[in-house]
């Protein structure tokens, strides 16, 4: 079974701090991406990337960045974090033509 | 006009029944569909994934795509109280999601299945 891993469920941090979430997959994916989720509006693709040190933009970019240094792992950056970046974020990562696959999200609360 | 047009419910039905889950979509390039299920405080699950047009079974679910009418449909049969989550319908026009256009999400069907 594919299996991505969010490093944390839940985080609390306060606005203008620097956030950093971070994803993990195990089956040699090229591809992974980093949607948030929030009530009433559904998921929303932020950034994917294709391979390493590959980044492209989504619907919703602004705020943040990614970083992608070794496949199996990407990684979301808030670079100022703000309360309207409260939200569920969730990691994905696919294979070529392969459906993605989601982890667990992590609840990230800006205060 | 939004893309993917999902009714978020709640949709509550008898242990038993057949349910059905329903997506229209108005871009005509997307090719690739899928439907994930999310249980509270989890990530989407992927349960059916087709391409174009057609059929698909699964064990007690079956997917259908009409392209001509831009409709999606997931049909649980004999429905269980664990089936109650969110069903979340996703599309795409690129390699299974991961072109450039990424996947496009209803904002899902909250499903109730009563004992």
């Amino acid at each position: 079974d594919v299996k991505v891993t969010q490093s944390s469920r839940y985080l609390v941090k306060r606005t203008g701090e620097k956030v950093f979430l971070e994803c993990v997959q195990d089956m040699d994916h090229e591809n992974m991406f980093w949607y948030r989720q929030d009530p009433g509006l559904g998921l929303r693709l932020i950034y994917f990337s294709y391979d390493v040190k590959m980044k492209e933009k989504g619907d919703i970019p602004e705020g943040y960045s990614v970083s992608r240094e070794k496949k199996e792992r990407f990684s979301l950056i808030l670079e100022s974090a703000s309360t309207n970046q409260t939200s569920m974020y969730l990691c994905a990562s696919s294979f070529g033509n392969q459906p993605q696959h989601f982890g667990d999200g992590t609840r990230l609360s800006i205060l | 006009q939004k893309e993917v047009e999902q009714d978020p419910g709640p949709l509550s039905v008898p242990e038993g029944a057949i349910v059905s889950l329903n997506c229209t979509y108005s871009n005509s390039a997307f090719q690739y569909f899928m439907w994930y299920r999310q249980y509270s405080r989890k990530g989407p699950e992927l349960l059916m994934y087709t391409y174009s047009s057609g059929n698909k079974e699964d064990g007690r679910f079956t997917a259908q795509v009409d392209k001509s009418s831009k409709y999606i449909s997931l049909f649980i049969r004999d429905s269980q109280p664990s089936d109650s989550a969110t069903y979340l319908c996703a599309m795409s026009a690129g390699w299974g999601g991961g072109g450039a256009d990424g996947l496009t999400f209803g904002k899902g069907t909250h499903l109730i299945i009563q004992p």
